[in-house]
């Protein structure tokens, strides 16, 4: 079965300053998909960024960025210049055409 | 757009009772997906239905069960509720159910069995 994991269960970040949060994954797949999710404390979960296995490119969106290493199973989410809006849960989510996956999260908090 | 709505956000129900909850996708979206969170459990996928038709399910018991109706909405019923069930259910939809598989998750039914 696939797993996602993310290690860190918290991590802490100064306003301004960058951070990074780790995923690992494990899949026998070739076409897959992963994803960092946000959730704040509202509770709506909402789309950060997405990365294609496919796509060597890693991808950017604005201040968050990933380091995708397909070859370790590896897919890391940062955050630079980081804000207090965001504070949050995240999660780093697998997807292939028959199995969809999240890790247990890690919670970010922004200190000012 | 609007959003992805979810009823009721709250519930609060008996053991032995079943329930069902109510998703209703973004206009335009096929897709509809159904996650259970807990603290112990974290997100767990419970089932995906595309076009009326299950196209995956999660490993959950027989006692929940969902379905899609025409229109796209979905609705996934519980059960004989057990403690255990006590979680978040979070919907989300998607376009299409196929790559990329970008999803939009409403704001969650809290669901308390006791």
């Amino acid at each position: 079965a696939q797993t996602v994991t993310q290690s860190q269960p918290e991590m802490s970040v100064q306003e301004a300053e960058t951070v990074t949060l780790s995923c690992t994954y494990d899949t026998s797949e070739s076409d897959y998909y992963l994803f960092w999710y946000k959730q704040p404390p509202s509770r709506q979960m909402i789309l950060v960024i997405r990365q294609e296995a496919y796509k060597q490119q890693n991808a950017t969106e604005n201040r968050f960025s990933v380091n995708f290493q397909k070859a370790a199973k590896s897919f890391s989410l940062k955050i630079s210049d980081s804000q207090l809006g965001d504070a949050a849960m995240y999660f780093c989510a697998y997807r292939s055409a028959g199995d969809m996956r999240f890790g247990a999260g890690t919670r970010l908090t922004v200190k000012p | 757009k609007a959003g992805v709505t979810q009823t009721p956000r709250y519930l609060i129900k008996t053991r032995g009772q079943q329930v069902t909850l109510s998703c209703s996708p973004i206009s335009g979206h096929r897709s509809v997906s159904w996650y259970q969170q807990t603290p112990g459990q974290g997100l767990q996928f419970l089932f995906e239905y595309f076009s009326e038709t299950q196209r995956n399910k999660g490993n959950f018991p027989g006692r929940f069960s969902g379905r899609q109706f025409s229109n796209s909405r979905s609705e996934m019923n519980v059960s004989t509720l057990e403690l255990g069930d006590s979680a978040l259910y979070l919907c989300a939809s998607s376009l299409a159910g196929s790559p990329p598989y970008e999803q939009y998750f409403g704001p969650g039914t809290r669901l308390t069995v006791t």
